[in-house]
């Protein structure tokens, strides 16, 4: 594909349901990230798969979040029991490389909100 | 890990005046700095970078440069126009795998 693709592009959901987020990366791109951007504030690290290396999971706020990935495809970020306070907009990025040297290629973000 | 401190938190400028965004990082193995525009409602897209083999980047009316001594670097935008406005994120390396980004900078150009 062109870009980072993300769906759902919105999601609301009732809190203490189940939520899964899914990012298709740009076809060939080593590194895959998750942010989460709140209403006004700025980008928050939440996990880092590089490659076939253990992801980089010290971002996730809590064990209600979990992210996968297979392989260089698809990644898939899950929210368990879901609350107010997760309502954001969850930024999915790829790039060629890891190790941070390469630009980074945001999706479109999916917005979260939690009723 | 990295450290990124970014300012201002918020700039105002006239059409037609500079505007420049000060960041500072912590780990000095850090060694690729991008800068992202967000526009409102919008994805951060990146609209320059640099390595730290150079002191200075230039692409129209944007530069960015990096005082590896210092441990800062800058963004530097000449000329503003309205469509200027936007969140400006800058980005440092830390410890060759993730990009950690600063909170952001609110750029406001007025016509």
């Amino acid at each position: 594909g062109a870009g980072v693709s993300q769906s759902p592009s919105n999601k609301v959901t009732e809190k203490g349901k189940d939520v899964e987020l899914r990012c298709d990366p740009i076809s060939g791109h080593t590194a895959l990230y998750w942010y989460r951007q709140r209403l006004g504030q700025g980008l928050e690290f939440l996990i880092y798969f590089q490659g076939n290396s253990a992801p980089d999971k010290s971002g996730l706020p809590s064990d209600r979040f979990s992210a996968e990935r297979t392989g260089e495809s698809v990644s898939t970020l899950t929210i368990q029991r879901t609350q107010q306070e997760d309502s954001a907009v969850y930024l999915c990025a790829s790039s060629l490389d890891t190790g941070g040297r390469s630009p980074l290629h945001f999706g479109n973000g999916t917005r979260l909100t939690v009723t | 890990g990295e450290n990124v401190e970014q300012h201002p938190s918020t700039l105002s400028v006239q059409e037609g005046d500079s505007a420049v965004i000060k960041c500072t990082y912590s780990d000095s193995a850090s060694n690729y700095f991008p800068w992202y525009k967000q526009e409102l409602g919008k994805r951060p897209q990146l609209i320059i970078d640099i390595r730290s083999n150079v002191g200075e980047k230039k692409d129209q009316r944007i530069a960015v440069t990096l005082n590896k001594t210092a441990k800062h670097f800058s963004l530097h935008i000449t000329e503003t126009q309205p469509e200027d406005s936007a969140v400006y994120f800058c980005a440092g390396n830390s410890g060759y795998s993730t990009l950690t980004f600063g909170k952001g900078t609110m750029l406001l150009v007025s016509p």
